[in-house]
């Protein structure tokens, strides 16, 4: 059974720093893009970032390129989201998710990110 | 304002058929055949429904079809059931990048 379960959100002050994390499990995770996605309260479905299966290829939406960093572990069958200088826009769900083009099949239950002071 | 134009709701009695459409441009939808669908219910994770602009995941009923011709995508619904009333989201692959619709909220009447 796949599982992806995300960690690491949290209420953090604008300008401030936090790292997403989703363990994954269940399907050969080196073989597959990973995906995050956000949703804003209220609010609909937002790609953040892609990463590749080999790490070798990374893709970000504008609004997170220059502050927010995917990697992952394939070691570790884990996914990252470093997300710096945080604004109160970036406040969401941050789901990961399965695959890239051919869509997400696998999503995780996400992990609450509010940006506030 | 999102990159994929979804109208904001629809609806339909049950057992009717109601589509949903989704519009980008030659960028995304028009150029690439990696349109999805996904059905979220309140509260839950979103479930994708259609693939590849046609393709039914194992477990989705075939009530769900998936259709594309220029740069919009459409998603029908036949049989219309109490349990399809949720959001639904469309999305593309944009070259690099992947774009959603605003989503769309179904309505059983």
């Amino acid at each position: 059974e796949v599982q992806l379960v995300e960690s690491g959100g949290g209420l953090v002050q604008p300008g401030g720093s936090l790292r997403l994390s989703c363990a994954a499990s269940g399907f050969t995770f080196s073989g597959h893009a990973m995906t995050w996605v956000r949703q804003a309260p209220g609010k609909g479905l937002e790609w953040v970032s892609t990463i590749s299966g080999n790490a070798d290829n990374t893709y970000y939406a504008e609004s997170a390129k220059g502050r927010f960093t995917i990697s992952r572990d394939n070691s570790k069958r884990t996914l990252y989201l470093q997300m710096n200088s945080l604004r109160a826009e970036d406040t969401a769900l941050y789901y990961c998710a399965k695959d890239f083009r051919l869509g997400h099949d696998y999503w995780g239950q996400g992990t609450l990110v509010t940006v506030s002071s | 304002q999102s990159a994929l134009t979804q109208p904001p709701s629809a609806s339909g009695s049950p057992g009717q058929s109601v589509t949903i459409s989704c519009t980008g441009t030659s960028s995304d939808i028009g150029t690439y055949n990696y349109v999805s669908w996904y059905q979220q219910h309140p509260g839950k994770v979103p479930k994708l429904m259609i693939s590849e602009v046609t393709k039914r995941p194992s477990g989705v009923p075939d009530r769900f079809s998936g259709s594309k011709s220029g740069n919009t995508a459409s998603l029908t619904v036949s049989g219309l059931q109490g349990e399809d009333e949720a959001d639904y989201y469309c999305s593309s692959y944009a070259g690099g990048r992947v774009v959603f619709g605003g989503g769309t909220k179904l309505t059983v009447l």
